[in-house]
């Protein structure tokens, strides 16, 4: 069973708002990536990381950001969060296989 | 042409039939293969991974490989009202270090009782 976690599951927000999605694996994975899924639809690389102080975008532009300064964890970030960026974010790690987070159901009104 | 195609379906099957999924990919140098199920509303979980021309089973699911053919699909046997979810295909695509998976859009799956 994969060790992959993020917080908060579920986030209704403000616009204008800063946030800041928790991702955390504890298999030591250097891979890391971020997703973003609308409801229905494909999922859609957006961040990724091969290691502490590599980050790379992805497929789909996003106006979010993301770091890596330590193995086990990595963060995405939105300065000012807008109702287009309403969407389901998903964590992913990978050694030799890919695990994916629970996910974090975002909802900016 | 997408990097990774699969037909979106749905894809209808009577219970305890076996429902057959596809998959087709554009890189000839792609080395492993992989089956993620995704229920609404959940985040994707593995099932298979294949890395070797052949066929590879477990449990009800088999995972078939054809490199030549740039083809890989997965069957279900004995098809069960809880295997209905979409079927995601991932291909490892990218030079070694710096691969990543280049997932299909899915094939949505609906087993009938």
């Amino acid at each position: 069973e994969a060790d992959i976690y993020q917080t908060p599951r579920y986030l209704v927000i403000g616009t204008g708002k800063k946030i800041t999605l928790e991702c955390s694996q504890t298999m030591g994975h250097d891979k890391m990536y971020w997703y973003q899924q609308d409801p229905g639809m494909e999922l859609h690389l957006i961040h990724y990381s091969y290691g502490v102080n590599s980050t790379e975008k992805g497929d789909l532009s996003s106006e979010s950001t993301v770091s890596r300064i330590r193995t086990e964890h990595f963060p995405l970030t939105l300065e000012s969060a807008r109702p287009s960026h309403t969407s389901q974010y998903l964590c992913a790690s990978r050694g030799g296989e890919q695990f994916f987070g629970p996910g974090t159901r975002l909802t900016v009104l | 042409q997408k990097e990774v195609e699969q037909n979106s379906g749905p894809l209808s099957v009577p219970e305890g039939a076996i429902a057959s999924l596809n998959c087709t990919y554009s890189d000839r140098g792609s080395q492993s293969f992989f089956w993620y199920r995704q229920y609404s509303g959940k985040s994707p979980e593995l099932i298979m991974f294949i890395y070797s021309n052949g066929d590879k089973e477990d449990g009800r699911f088999t995972a078939q490989l054809n490199k030549a053919s740039q083809y890989v699909s997965l069957l279900i046997r004995d098809s069960q009202p809880s295997d209905s979810a979409t079927y995601l295909c991932a291909v490892n695509m990218g030079i070694t270090g710096f691969q990543k998976l280049v997932f299909g859009t899915g094939t949505r799956l609906l087993v009938s009782p």
